[in-house]
């Protein structure tokens, strides 16, 4: 959809142990974002990158960390796994960041066991 | 902090029947953009309304920004099987850069 592709699209992890999610996009935008959606939360920001090397934190940061070394390339970093973090990870694509739509990858579904 | 208002949370309708949802933010908004979410999907883009009091229609869709651009609405008329899914409201805050979503209407068609 639109250049915007998430890896793996699954997992199964054991607590503790790190995990790393990957964004990948073609269409050379800025704005890069990591969410979490829960059930009766909705989407939840995580962190956020504004350019390659420039990131800021969103509601939900803590035990996460990203990293974004190409404008192409924005990863999540569990870095120790909790049964807490079994989710929906969406990433998300913005060519201006608060002026038009955002794109949407398909998703990674975690669990944490 | 600064939260959006979703309502109704679900909403069941007989298809052909009209649908709203709405949305109410505690800030002001610079924008407001609606995105539609079939179950097990991904979130998709469907407008974005910026101007005070803005009306935008898409075939059935009919958005509407509010005159303070604290709140917005989506309406659906006569529903078909096809609108299923959860429609989310979200908007920026001045130049803030992330979004503020909406928890979602979960739309429900019987055939």
């Amino acid at each position: 959809d639109a250049g915007i592709t998430q890896s793996p699209r699954h997992k199964v992890t054991e607590t503790g142990t790190p995990v790393t999610l990957r964004c990948h996009q073609t269409e050379n935008h800025r704005y890069m974002y990591w969410y979490r959606q829960d059930p009766g939360h909705g989407l939840r920001l995580i962190h956020y990158s504004y350019g390659v090397k420039d990131t800021d934190k969103g509601e939900v940061s803590d035990g996460y960390s990203v990293s974004r070394s190409k404008t192409e390339d924005f990863l999540l970093t569990l870095e120790s796994a909790t049964s807490s973090q079994t989710s929906v990870y969406f990433c998300a694509i913005s060519e201006s960041g608060w002026a038009g739509e955002d794109t949407f990858g398909s998703g990674t579904r975690l669990t944490v066991v | 902090g600064q939260q959006v208002m979703q309502i109704p949370q679900y909403q069941h309708v007989q298809e052909g029947e009209d649908f709203t949802t709405y949305c109410n933010s505690s800030t002001t908004l610079s924008n407001i953009q609606w995105y539609k979410q079939r179950l097990g999907g991904h979130p998709v883009f469907l407008i974005q309304l910026v101007k005070s009091g803005e009306v935008k229609k898409q075939k059935r869709l009919t958005f509407q920004f509010g005159e303070a651009k604290k709140n917005s609405s989506l309406h659906i008329t006569a529903t078909q099987t096809t609108d299923v899914g959860t429609y989310f409201c979200a908007g920026n805050a001045g130049n803030n850069r992330k979004l503020i979503w909406g928890l979602g209407t979960s739309l429900a068609v019987n055939p």
